[in-house]
């Protein structure tokens, strides 16, 4: 276990709903990420938060929408999502001011959009 | 645009055997190299952090070196067993922000 936890595990949504992935760590990090992985591509950075302000955005479409409401959750919120969509969500955290960057992973959201 | 590459995509070994893979990276601006081991349905997991040339680490039967100026980076298991059955991932860190930069990952799968 990484400490970083992600819910749900699963999520089969429409395009007109609407839905949050929810990631929550506690291991004092200060510094959180979504990634998201596509079949057969890397993973690709989408937010980035230290202490709560997002500090990269990787040209991700408004339809996704983060939030961090404190250091230990972060949320992304989804809406009139497209089938191209559907991927695996990944949440990390990592404690800013750590030299080298290493990230914790959470198990991460498998989404599928109809 | 920064390329992470890591060969072969996908190998087949049987329990015992050695094995390594590669991850190539552009060789400027380095800052350090992470290496991930993620089981299916799991979180990935980090194995190593490398950020000198010429670094080799080791943990248990996994090692790792590292060239920056060639830009690459080997991952060795040594005495294959099934339960290092899982996609390894390599990560580029150019400290130009804070992005990791992951390669596709490499899956082995190991047979008893």
């Amino acid at each position: 276990e990484t400490g970083v936890t992600q819910t749900p595990r699963h999520l089969v949504m429409g395009m007109t709903n609407k839905k949050s992935l929810k990631c929550e760590q506690h291991l004092g990090h200060n510094a959180m990420y979504w990634y998201k992985q596509s079949a057969k591509k890397p993973l690709e950075l989408m937010f980035v938060y230290s202490l709560e302000e997002r500090v990269e955005n990787n040209s991700v479409p408004s339809r996704f929408s983060p939030e961090c409401p404190n250091s230990s959750h972060l949320f992304l919120h989804l809406h009139t999502l497209q089938p191209e969509d559907s991927a695996l969500y990944l949440c990390a955290s990592s404690p800013r001011g750590n030299s080298y960057n290493e990230q914790f992973f959470g198990p991460g959201t498998r989404l599928t959009v109809l | 645009i920064l390329n992470v590459e890591q060969s072969p995509q996908s190998l087949h070994v049987q329990e015992g055997d050695s094995t390594n893979f590669t991850c190539s990276f552009p060789s400027s601006n380095f800052y350090a190299l992470h290496w991930y081991r993620w089981e299916t349905a799991k979180s990935p997991e980090a194995l190593f952090v490398m950020t000198l040339n010429g670094d080799e680490k080791k943990k248990g039967r996994i090692s790792a070196t590292l060239n920056t100026k060639e830009g690459y980076s080997y991952l060795y298991i040594k005495g294959s067993q099934p339960e290092d059955s899982a996609t390894y991932l390599c990560a580029f860190d150019n400290q130009a922000g804070t992005a990791l930069i992951f390669g596709k990952g490499t899956t082995l799968s190991v047979s008893s």
